[in-house]
């Protein structure tokens, strides 16, 4: 079965430009979570999607971070406009329903801006 | 917030060896997973265990979720047991994660 699936796997960019990463969660699973991690903050949730409703959207760091999920099997993260302090490797997650069950993670996005 | 704290910080073995990795856990528990970060960086969830022991090949893991903690044992340790290995713990709607131990097993 395929896993979590993340596009693009690197993405090198200028400040200012915008910058959307994609993912593709595990059939059948209704929970999608967006993390990013860094040296210096390790692991940390985004957002928290179920049944492509955002639920909790508490650590999105500030306006210019955007997350859609239009259907059951295609998520979005954007950045706009994109900063260097954005310079981190962004994961997504899926689950078959929120919390309580295993999480699966993508392969990643190591994005840089410079 | 929940605190989540993992021993040790790094550990160096010979391969063979067997390990005993910790997470503490400041809350009760309602969520207790452990990962595999590689060397390349992808996250594999190799237990979810709110309580209770588990086994998958030559890992296991124990929580004990009255005393907040939980071990993640390995046996006969491989090259390729390297990384940094993660446990989380929800509370709420938020999966926290510790800081990890960074394993490295040598030839």
């Amino acid at each position: 079965d395929a896993g979590v699936i993340q596009s693009p796997r690197h993405e090198v960019t200028e400040m200012g430009q915008e910058v959307t990463l994609r993912c593709k969660p595990i059939s059948g699973h209704n929970s999608l979570f967006w993390y990013r991690q860094t040296m210096m903050r390790g692991l940390e949730l985004l957002i928290y999607f179920n049944n492509n409703v955002p639920i909790d959207d508490s650590g999105m760091p500030e306006d210019r971070f955007s997350a859609k999920m239009p259907n059951a099997s295609f998520s979005t993260l954007k950045i706009q406009p994109s900063e260097p302090r954005d310079s981190a490797v962004y994961f997504c997650a899926s689950s078959y329903t929120g919390f309580n069950q295993p999480q699966h993670f993508g392969d990643g996005t190591r994005l840089s801006i410079l | 917030g929940i605190q989540v704290e993992q021993s040790p910080p790094d550990l160096i073995l010979q391969e063979g060896a067997n390990s005993t990795l910790r997470c503490n856990f400041s809350d009760s528990v309602n969520n207790l997973q452990w990962f595999h970060q590689n060397p390349w960086g992808q996250l594999i969830n190799l237990f979810y265990i709110p309580s209770g022991t588990k086994q998958n090949g030559r890992l296991s893991a124990t929580t004990v979720a009255t005393e907040r903690y939980s071990l993640l044992y390995i046996s006969s340790s491989q090259t390729t047991d390297s990384g940094v290995y993660f446990c989380a713990e929800t509370s709420g709607s938020r999966l926290t994660f510790g800081e990890g131990t960074q394993l490295t097993v040598n030839p």
